[in-house]
């Protein structure tokens, strides 16, 4: 299995812009997670999908931030209209999410660089 | 509030030496428990998971313990290599609910030769 597959890898836009974050989840994963890591905050959940439907959308930052699972394989992440401080890694992680599952391990991806100048 | 502390924030050690990583954590009650490693560059990868009934689980030169009475958690890299330098990082999971992870900010480790 290719892992968690995240696109693109590095990505530098200008303040004001629309950015398209793209994640291909693990194959048979049911749940799907998106989130930022920066040096001040680490690592923080933005959102949840479970089964292709959103969870937990709590950690969105705010309106100018949205994600989507159109179907299990594919998840978008989109900063419109980018500030500087979007500026971090995202990471996707996967994972096979059951109710007696306990111990399931979320996998991640590569993650992306965003630098919004 | 659930929260995940980790010590130290940074650390430097020689090549072939030993070193321990502390985890302090205020979840309760918790699921597991679970050390990642990220390396520079990439996504954080577990390296090991323990319930609460667990005390200790090894993989290779890595040993983590757990103390759930003083919630505690430690990680012991034995005969450190230069590729052990990477961010490791402490992540509870809460009882209930779904897959809800708290993450620690990681301790930053450097191997040098």
């Amino acid at each position: 299995d290719a892992g968690v597959i995240q696109s693109p890898r590095h990505e530098v836009t200008e303040m004001g812009q629309e950015v398209t974050l793209r994640c291909k989840p693990i194959s048979g994963h049911n749940s799907l997670f998106w989130y930022r890591q920066t040096m001040m905050r680490g690592l923080e959940l933005l959102i949840y999908f479970n089964n292709n439907v959103p969870i937990d959308d709590s950690g969105m930052p705010e309106d100018r931030f949205s994600a989507k699972m159109p179907n299990a394989s594919f998840s978008t992440l989109k900063i419109q209209p980018s500030e500087p401080r979007d500026s971090a890694v995202y990471f996707c992680a996967s994972s096979s999410y059951t109710l007696q599952g306990l111990q399931e391990t979320q996998y991640f991806g590569p993650g992306t660089r965003l630098l919004v100048l | 509030k659930n929260q995940v502390e980790q010590s130290p924030q940074s650390l430097i050690i020689l090549e072939g030496k030993n070193c321990t990583l502390q985890c302090n954590y205020t979840v309760s009650p918790f699921s597991n428990l679970r050390w990642y490693k990220q390396d520079t560059g990439r996504g954080p990868v577990s390296l090991t998971i323990m319930t609460f009934s667990e005390n200790t689980k090894s993989n290779g030169r890595y040993t983590a313990t757990l103390d759930a009475d003083t919630k505690q958690s430690s990680l012991h890299i034995t005969a450190s290599q230069l590729s052990d330098s990477a961010s490791y990082i402490c992540v509870v999971r809460p009882t209930g609910g779904y897959n809800k992870l708290i993450f620690g900010a990681g301790t930053r480790l450097a191997v040098h030769p």
